[in-house]
């Protein structure tokens, strides 16, 4: 069972450029949760999701930012027009349907540097 | 929100020391605490977790205790191993219910020296 995938591992973009972040949950886990690690900081929670709907973007920046989880297909983290200050490390985390079990599972990590 | 400490932000032991660090919260419906250890430049991994239907939970040289009461919970880790040497997080669950966002602590620097 292949643990959350999350691609590019590490990514380059120029300030006002767009950057898009995958992520593939585990086998079986319908929701999806998105953080974000500054250097030398804890994570911070952006939005969780299940497939096709937000369920709470408290975290997300007002502007900029979106996400979604299609039906079919990886959860996306979507960036436009980057600044410095969005280099960072993007976690994803997956956890199952069922109650009781509810253990996040993190991926690798996006880390994004913004030039 | 979850309001969430960590203590101490560092700690330095010797080989087979026992190391404690401590999560204080400020939600009193959370409902599960768990500890993750993050390695350099790599993804955060569990390591234990706790329901708040029990008050300690142990899995070999780990061990959570839980004070719902106070809201703090901390990770214990006996017979430490330079391999032990990492940040750890704890990251309580707000809100009581069976899904929903982590807030992570600061974070602890442990450094265990041979």
């Amino acid at each position: 069972n292949a643990g959350v995938m999350q691609n590019p591992r590490h990514l380059v973009r120029r300030r006002g450029q767009e950057a898009r972040l995958r992520c593939s949950p585990m086998k079986g886990h319908s929701h999806v949760y998105w953080y974000r690690q500054l250097p030398e900081e804890g994570l911070k929670f952006m939005v969780y999701l299940q497939k096709e709907n937000i369920i709470d973007e408290s975290g997300m920046p007002k502007e900029r930012f979106s996400a979604e989880f299609p039906k079919e297909g990886p959860s996306i983290l979507r960036i436009q027009q980057v600044v410095r200050g969005d280099s960072a490390a993007y976690f994803c985390a997956s956890s199952p349907l069922v109650a009781g079990t509810d253990t996040q599972y993190f991926g690798p990590g996006t880390r994004l540097t913004v030039l | 929100g979850e309001n969430v400490e960590q203590h101490p932000s560092t700690l330095s032991v010797q080989e087979g020391d026992s190391a404690v660090i401590k999560c204080t919260y400020s939600d009193s419906a959370s409902n599960y605490f768990p500890w993750y250890k993050q390695e350099l430049g790599k993804r955060p991994q569990l390591i234990i977790d706790i329901r708040s239907n029990v008050g300690e939970k142990k899995d070999q040289r780990i061990a959570v205790t839980l004070n719902k009461t106070a809201k703090h919970f901390s990770l214990h880790i006996t017979e430490t191993q330079p391999e032990d040497s990492a940040v750890y997080f704890c990251a309580p669950r707000e809100g009581g219910t069976s899904y929903g966002k982590l807030t992570f602590g600061q974070g602890t620097i442990l450094t265990v020296h041979p």
